[in-house]
């Protein structure tokens, strides 16, 4: 079946423009997660929804950052006055979110943010 | 809060050869899953294999096994025969069993197979 799907693929933007982010994650998980990966370094956390509620938001970095799910579905991360700190790729992942079970996530391609 | 990590910014081993990647971690809860992941140029996160705290037995799955030592806080991988389509960037992974669902990653280890 189809995987997690991210989109755009890429996107380069000028310091101080507005962008969103999308994730598509598998039909029937109701889990959903966001991660930001800097060059060279390890995933970070950014938030956590549960059907379209987001229990644990604690990662996102500063209220430039937000992001909403439609029921069970589509996501978006949007970033409001873009940083060139914000240039990372984002990556999106899903779950069947059944907490205190071993479930597992999908990881979506990533979006690769590059601000100018 | 639980942190990991990962000692070995970089490895690189023979075709063939067997390699061991290191992670260790900090946490107070007694029950939590360690996990693997690899990650080629594609950027796709790919899970290699996982490890229910609870659980003595070290997990295996054909060439990859771990070596889970729970007092020492430590969880490493052994990749046996390297292939080199095994070359990727390696990052360990820690989740909570109850509660917050995230992954805790480690800042990866670029494993290099030389042919």
């Amino acid at each position: 079946g189809a995987g997690v799907s991210q989109s755009p693929s890429n996107k380069v933007t000028e310091k101080g423009k507005d962008v969103e982010l999308r994730c598509d994650p598998i039909s029937g998980h109701t889990a959903l997660y966001w991660y930001r990966q800097r060059l060279g370094q390890g995933l970070e956390f950014l938030i956590y929804f549960q059907g379209n509620s987001a229990p644990d938001k604690s990662g996102l970095p500063s209220d430039r950052f937000s992001a909403e799910r439609t029921g069970e579905s589509v996501s978006t991360l949007t970033i409001q006055r873009t940083q060139q700190e914000d240039s990372a790729v984002y990556l999106c992942a899903s779950s069947l979110g059944y907490s205190g079970s071993f479930n597992e996530q999908y990881f979506g391609p990533g979006t690769r943010l590059t601000v100018t | 809060a639980q942190t990991v990590t990962q000692s070995q910014p970089e490895m690189s081993v023979q075709e063939a050869e067997t390699v061991t990647l290191s992670c260790t971690y900090d946490t107070s809860e007694s029950d939590y899953y360690l996990f693997w992941y690899k990650q080629p140029p594609s950027r796709q996160m790919i899970l290699v294999i996982r490890q229910e705290a609870y659980k003595q037995q070290n997990a295996t799955e054909n060439r990859f096994s771990v070596n889970f030592q729970k007092a020492a806080k430590s969880f490493s991988l052994k990749i046996s025969d390297s292939q080199l389509g095994d070359a990727a960037m390696y990052f360990c992974a820690y989740r909570s069993v109850q509660g917050a669902q995230k992954l805790v990653f480690g800042q990866g280890t670029r494993l290099t197979i030389n042919p």
